[in-house]
């Protein structure tokens, strides 16, 4: 079946450097996009999305990337920071579905 | 900020027993969800609710689930009988318009069922 995944379940980085988490999506219909961040007992929280007529969108320190033509999309968080330690997920939807499927997660680690 | 939100934070059960979610969405929002999430898990969608009515739901929300918007503000997710496996967080959300548009999610129940 059709799914949202992630490339990595976990990814240690150190503070001040730069974090790309990836994610892969099969489903060719998707074009709406979205990143959320967990934190330990609380719920998701959304980070930043982007249509499937864009390749780049940019926020306060973060970037999301979609490539459709190979069904990629990352998040790049730059100069990491000890608040960003947490679970993200990518989550896919189309125009006109009432769900999000999300991705399985990867757990962003922040060394000191 | 306005925000989603949730009660009660935990609640344990008895196998067995019926229990009632409660969530109070963003006051302008249109568009409702019930999610939910197994320890260690990734979010699975239960079950979207517009005007009144069900838009869609998923395997998962079978014939023990109902979800109900009693008056203009509550959104709510019973479970008639609860198994074991019903342990879970559950997330409510909401959003303006479709799942197309940026959800906010609640902070979320613990579910024990015990």
């Amino acid at each position: 079946g059709e799914s949202v995944g992630l490339h990595l379940p976990t990814l240690s980085v150190q503070e001040g450097d730069n974090s790309i988490i990836n994610c892969a999506y099969s489903n060719s219909a998707s074009d709406y996009f979205i990143w959320y961040k967990q934190e330990s007992g609380k719920g998701p929280q959304f980070i930043i999305d982007i249509r499937s007529n864009m390749d780049k969108r940019q926020g306060q320190r973060v970037t999301v990337l979609l490539n459709k033509t190979v069904k990629h999309l990352s998040l790049q968080i730059a100069a990491t920071q000890p608040g960003d330690s947490a679970v993200y997920f990518c989550a896919e939807t189309q125009t006109g579905d009432y769900k999000l499927s999300f991705g399985a997660g990867t757990t962003v680690t922040v060394r000191a | 900020e306005p925000e989603v939100t949730q009660t009660p934070s935990h609640q344990v059960t008895q196998m067995g027993q019926e229990v009632i979610l409660r969530c109070v969405p963003i006051s302008n929002h249109l568009y409702f969800y019930w999610y939910r999430q197994i320890l260690g898990q990734k979010v699975e969608f239960l079950v979207s609710f517009y005007n009144n009515e069900i838009s869609e739901k998923s395997e998962i929300f079978d014939d023990q689930f109902s979800v109900e918007r009693p008056d203009g503000s509550n959104f709510t997710l019973k479970i008639r009988s609860t198994k074991l496996e019903d342990s879970a967080m559950y997330f409510c959300a909401s959003s303006l318009k479709g799942s197309d548009t940026e959800a906010f999610f609640g902070q979320g129940t613990r579910l024990t069922v015990v």
